[in-house]
């Protein structure tokens, strides 16, 4: 039972247009969200957070929007790079410090 | 250095053969995970420790998975008896108590 869906397996975008990533979750006990970015041959590396508290926290070019009701967050890269090519995964805990419970990724190439 | 840091990188073992593998956290971190990632995938949670402690083992996926962190810093998963289903990527991370965990590059193992 996947908990963390990312349903978008990739995506292809232009250079300097937006990137918008989507991800639902099923646990309602889920209270903290985050989004993180991989390379290849390299660990995730974090991007940005939200708690449920919220329902939009931004950070240069990345904004991530919680829609609890919905049960779903959605990540903005704005404007996207060659740069942020990479493999994005949505990660949810039900609590500051717990176990992370991540999607299985999408796959952004970002074409110049 | 200023990171996580697994070793080793890579791990080549034969079907029924033990691996040891090790993970230095970032100084000064209470919370220590590891995660499996299986290809194409998502990280999937195997176990927390806070300090020496071992709260939380229950994404463990048999009793031939085995990890300590007898001193509260380097952590060690050890694998009986390998199984060609191990075949994966073990990422370690650590975090300061916050939800924001800190991976490291990875031990990607391949059992024959």
């Amino acid at each position: 039972d996947q908990q963390v869906k990312q349903n978008s397996p990739s995506l292809s975008v232009q250079e300097g247009r937006i990137s918008i990533l989507n991800c639902d979750y099923t646990n309602s006990m889920f209270d903290y969200f985050l989004w993180y970015k991989k390379y290849p041959a390299e660990g995730p590396t974090f991007l940005i957070s939200i708690s449920s508290i919220k329902d939009k926290n931004e950070d240069g070019r990345f904004t991530v929007f919680l829609n609890k009701s919905a049960k779903h967050l959605s990540l903005h890269i704005v404007p996207s790079q060659p740069g942020d090519s990479a493999v994005y995964f949505c990660a949810a805990s039900q609590a500051a410090g717990n176990k992370l419970t991540f999607g299985g990724g999408t796959r952004v190439l970002v074409k110049p | 250095g200023a990171g996580v840091s697994q070793s080793p990188r890579y791990k080549v073992a034969k079907r029924g053969q033990d691996v040891a593998l090790r993970c230095d956290p970032i100084s000064g971190h209470v919370s220590l995970f590891w995660y499996q990632q299986a290809l194409g995938q998502g990280p999937e949670f195997l176990t927390y420790f806070q300090n020496e402690a071992q709260l939380d083992k229950s994404g463990l996926p048999s009793d031939r998975f085995f990890a300590e962190r007898p001193e509260g810093s380097v952590s060690t998963l050890k694998i009986q008896r390998t199984q060609q289903e191990d075949s994966a990527v073990y990422l370690c991370a650590s975090s300061l108590m916050s939800a924001e965990q800190f991976f490291g590059p990875g031990t990607r193992l391949t059992v024959l």
